[in-house]
């Protein structure tokens, strides 16, 4: 069974410092990795993911991740955070090859603070 | 931009009380999901529906909750008889393919307190 867990449930930064959110992952096989960031009384909204190719992905809003198999980590970075990332965000693993509807296995979410 | 729609976005109710949760899906998807959070917990999937029937189903998903797309926008999730437990915020999300590696878009939410 897949799972996900995310370092620290809260992450307090300064503006334009560096955005470290941690992710790591159980799976069998390297499985499909996703970044959602829930902003106050909306939806999730996707980050970022990765299924093949480059593992350094390129998100909305400045955001990057770094797939690293032999660490199963999907870290989650951006180099100057901004007020307005001040939000909750979940990693979330799914696939390959087991479940084909696309479920989706969450951490536990870290809520990020922006302080100005 | 299309985006997925829940109502309420809180519904209070009594142990024991049928609720049933309403959600929009994006107009051309195909694939719908649930998902629930309990406060301090992980969110966590409940169910996937596709071509009118359920296509996979967690242990959290028993007899009392069912899924229903009564009229080809609406997307329901129904708890029979709610309990304690059953408190949590309920994710509604859709997608126009299945894949592991499709997005999902989500709704905002319904907060269901059962007292």
């Amino acid at each position: 069974a897949q799972s996900v867990t995310q370092l620290g449930s809260h992450v307090s930064v300064s503006e334009g410092a560096l955005v470290l959110l941690r992710c790591n992952y159980s799976s069998s096989v390297p499985p499909y990795l996703f970044w959602y960031v829930q902003y106050p009384n909306q939806g999730l909204q996707l980050l970022l993911k990765y299924t093949t190719g480059a593992t350094l992905v390129k998100g909305i809003n400045g955001f990057e991740a770094e797939f690293k198999k032999s660490e199963t980590s999907f870290h989650l970075t951006k180099p100057s955070a901004h007020m307005s990332d001040a939000a909750e965000y979940f990693c979330a693993v799914s696939g390959p090859g087991g479940t084909s509807y696309g479920k989706l296995t969450f951490g536990q979410g870290t809520i990020l603070t922006v302080h100005p | 931009e299309p985006e997925v729609t829940q109502t309420p976005s809180h519904q209070v109710t009594q142990m024991g009380q049928e609720v049933i949760l309403r959600c929009v899906p994006i107009s051309n998807h195909l694939y719908f999901y649930w998902y629930r959070q309990i406060l301090g917990q992980k969110v966590e999937f409940l169910v996937s529906f596709y071509n009118n029937e359920i296509s996979e189903k967690s242990e959290i998903f028993d007899d009392q909750f069912s899924v229903e797309r009564p009229d080809g926008s609406n997307f329901t999730l129904k708890i029979r008889s709610t309990k304690l437990e059953d408190s949590a915020m309920y994710f509604c999300a859709s997608s126009p393919r299945v894949s592991s590696y499709n997005e999902q878009f989500f709704g905002p939410g319904t907060r269901l307190t059962v007292l």
